[in-house]
């Protein structure tokens, strides 16, 4: 069964400092990597999707880099800001099921 | 396209009633999963559909939980007699494809149920 972690649980960063948000899995069969963001009381909103033949994607101010031998993804936000405060959940597909970390809940004070 | 749409967003109801929750996929996605959220248990599938048929349901917890998708657009999850412990967020998610580039899941809002 696919195990996914998330470390550390929560994170507060002043504003400006850029964020680091891990994701272990322990099976590294994986087809994809799928980063989330979700607003307390709302859905889930894609970030970015990382195909496992891919070591990397960026969209604007986030970059995601997948190392899948050693069950590894990290998403970076650069220059945080207030609006990024939110839980950063990370998902692995494998065995058509999408598995979910706990997810980081970061604040960035203002 | 307006996203995955979900309704009701809330949903209150006494122990032993039927709840139904409603799901409209992006349309053309082949792929539609049922999730619930819980903050003891995080994120769990419950079922998932491709192209209308349900090819794994080895998530829904007890008999009591049901769901269909009697045609591309449209899905229910349905849970009958609701217990006080079926309270949780579930989601409804699509996606175009299982792999590849057009892998990306959509969520909609949710639909916070509330057994009492």
């Amino acid at each position: 069964k696919q195990e996914v972690t998330q470390i550390p649980a929560a994170l507060s960063v002043p504003e400006g400092e850029n964020l680091v948000l891990n994701c272990s899995f322990t099976d590294s069969a994986i087809y994809n990597l799928q980063w989330f963001r979700q607003d307390p009381g709302k859905g889930l909103t894609s970030l970015l999707l990382i195909q496992s033949s891919q070591r990397e994607q960026t969209s604007g101010r986030l970059n995601a880099s997948l190392d899948k031998s050693s069950g590894r993804s990290t998403l970076y936000i650069a220059a945080s800001q207030p609006g990024d405060s939110a839980t950063y959940l990370c998902a692995v597909s494998n065995d058509y099921k999408l598995s979910f970390g706990a997810g980081t809940t970061v604040t960035v004070r203002a | 396209d307006a996203g995955v749409i979900q309704s009701p967003r809330h949903e209150v109801t006494e122990m032993g009633q039927e709840v139904t929750l409603r799901c409209k996929p992006i349309s053309g996605h082949d792929y539609l999963f049922w999730y619930r959220q819980t903050m003891m248990r995080g994120l769990e599938l419950l079922i998932y559909f491709n192209n209308n048929v349900p090819i794994d349901d080895s998530g829904m917890p007890e008999d009591r939980f049901s769901a269909k998708m009697p045609n591309a657009s449209f899905s229910t999850l349905k849970i009958q007699p609701s217990e006080p412990r079926d309270s949780a967020v579930y989601f409804c998610a699509s996606s175009l494809s299982w792999t590849g580039e057009k892998a990306e899941a959509f969520f909609g809002q949710g639909t916070r149920l509330t057994v009492v």
